[in-house]
């Protein structure tokens, strides 16, 4: 199917510990992002990469470390986790252009114990 | 800076028609999006105005003010499957969207 996809779709896991979430979509986009959705459903654009390349990197902590090894994945890889990173982690992707909609992923669930 | 407002919730009825509207002021404008995410799904794209004016989609319309910097959806003949949050996401002038909380739509039959 095409699509954006993630996994794990839920991930628990004890305070400090490193955790990876990987993205990939089959949809040919030249761009993927990374969300944060916390408990009252703000969704937060953490990353923005365009072909590999990073162009938005909000205020987000460096424990939090994006990798693109291809246009077509978009990993999230976080260090050292806290109790404050609980939340969903939504990957989406977007065609080439500065206007299009964004596909999202399922997201994934984060809790941290 | 840059801000979204919307209800945090609405009900209505099925079969009846619900506007929910949305205010922002963005540094640059580059159109509006809303996004229909039911609960523990994802968002998924509804529409995108960037005219000022009606955008009609089905059952969905759109309309954008860009002088007034306010949007709204209009959901017509609603069913139980239009129970979820409706995200207003204006897009800046750096093409970045910005998301609100979005408005939780509780359809009753």
């Amino acid at each position: 199917d095409t699509a954006v996809s993630q996994t794990p779709k839920y991930l628990v896991t004890q305070m400090g510990n490193d955790k990876s979430i990987k993205c990939e979509q089959n949809l040919g986009h030249d761009t993927m992002y990374w969300y944060k959705q916390d408990s009252k459903k703000f969704l937060k654009i953490m990353f923005s990469y365009n072909n590999k390349e990073l162009i938005i990197n909000e205020t987000v902590p460096n424990r939090f470390s994006p990798k693109s090894p291809d246009k077509a994945h978009l990993n999230l890889h976080i260090n050292s986790l806290e109790l404050g990173d609980s939340a969903v982690y939504f990957c989406a992707s977007s065609p080439p252009g500065d206007v299009d909609e964004q596909f999202f992923g399922p997201g994934t669930r984060l809790t941290v114990l | 800076g840059q801000n979204i407002d919307q209800p945090t919730e609405m009900t209505a009825t099925e079969g009846a028609i619900v506007q929910i509207n949305c205010t922002y002021q963005t540094s640059g404008f580059n159109g509006l999006f809303w996004y229909q995410q039911h609960a523990g799904e994802a968002p998924t794209f509804l529409s995108y105005n960037v005219l000022d004016g009606l955008e009609e989609k089905g059952r969905f319309s759109s309309f954008l003010s860009r002088s007034k910097g306010y949007s709204y959806l209009l959901l017509k003949e609603l069913q139980m499957k239009d129970s979820a949050s409706y995200l207003c996401a204006p897009m800046d002038s750096n093409y970045q969207l910005i998301w609100g909380a979005g408005t939780k739509l509780i359809i009753k039959p």
